[in-house]
C-alpha cells in the first residue's frame, strides 16, 4: 500500500508570495492533517479536513488555509509569506483511528 | 506551561543498551498516545500507538502509559545504531488533532 505523498518536497519563495502544497493520503484514508514543524515551535497541528470539511483547526492565522477534494487529496495554501513561515510542512492521513500516518513534508524557504 | 513536556535530550547510549524515553502532560482529556520515530530531513514514522493505561510491547519497543500520572515512555531494549533518531510523544483526545511533545535526539553509538 503507497504512504502519503506530498508534493513539492522543496520549495523557495520570497516574502509577499503565495504557495500551495498537495497532499495524497493513502487510499482510503478520508482525513487529511496538516502540521507545521519549526525548530522553535516544534511540530504544531493547523487543520484536518474530513470528507472535503474542515473539522478541525489549529491557532494558525487566516493566512493559512486549505481544501480537500473528493478523491481525498488535499492543498494547503499560505497567502502573503512571511520568513517565519519557513518550516516542514507535513501531511497525515487517518482511516479516523486517530493513528495518523505522515508523509515526508514539503520543506518550505521563504527568503 | 506546555501541555506536552519532553526532555530534548540528547541522549546518548551504547549499542545494545535498554533506553527509556518519557513524556508527561497535563490535560487529562488526552485518551490516545503515540510514539513517533523521525530520521533528520525525514517525516515522522509511527512506532506506537495505545489508547488504555498499561503496557504495549511491538518487537524491540514497548510503550508506557499511566493515566494517573500522566505519564507516558517509551522502552527500546537491544538499541541498534539505526535507532539514531529523534523520538516524539504526540496525544490526542480525538477529532484528528496531535499536541507533541519537542521530541528526545537518541544517539546509539556501535
Amino acid at each position: 500500500k503507497a504512504g502519503v505523498t506530498q508534493t513539492p518536497r522543496y520549495l523557495i519563495k520570497t516574502r509577499g508570495q503565495q504557495v500551495t502544497l498537495s497532499c495524497s493520503p493513502i487510499s482510503g484514508h478520508r482525513s487529511v492533517s496538516w502540521y507545521q514543524q519549526t525548530p522553535g515551535q516544534g511540530l504544531q497541528f493547523l487543520f484536518e479536513y474530513f470528507s472535503e470539511t474542515q473539522r478541525n483547526k489549529g491557532n494558525f492565522p487566516g493566512r493559512f488555509s486549505g481544501r480537500q477534494f473528493s478523491n481525498s487529496r488535499s492543498e494547503m495554501n499560505v497567502s502573503t509569506l512571511e520568513l517565519g513561515d519557513s518550516a516542514l510542512y507535513l501531511c497525515a492521513s487517518s482511516s479516523g483511528s486517530n493513528e495518523q500516518f505522515f508523509g515526508p513534508g514539503t520543506r518550505l524557504t521563504v527568503l | 506551561q506546555k501541555e506536552v513536556e519532553q526532555d530534548p535530550g540528547p541522549l546518548s547510549v551504547p549499542e545494545g543498551a535498554i533506553v527509556s524515553l518519557n513524556c508527561t502532560y497535563s490535560n487529562s482529556a488526552f485518551q490516545y498516545f503515540m510514539w513517533y520515530r523521525q530520521y533528520s530531513r525525514k517525516g515522522p514514522e509511527l512506532l506506537m500507538y495505545t489508547y488504555s493505561s498499561g503496557n504495549k510491547e511491538d518487537g524491540r519497543f514497548t510503550a508506557q502509559v499511566d493515566k494517573s500520572s500522566k505519564y507516558i515512555s517509551l522502552f527500546i531494549r537491544d538499541s541498534q545504531p539505526s535507532d539514531s533518531a529523534t523520538y516524539l510523544c504526540a496525544l490526542s483526545g480525538g477529532f484528528q488533532k496531535l499536541v507533541f511533545g519537542t521530541g528526545t535526539r537518541l544517539l546509539v553509538s556501535p
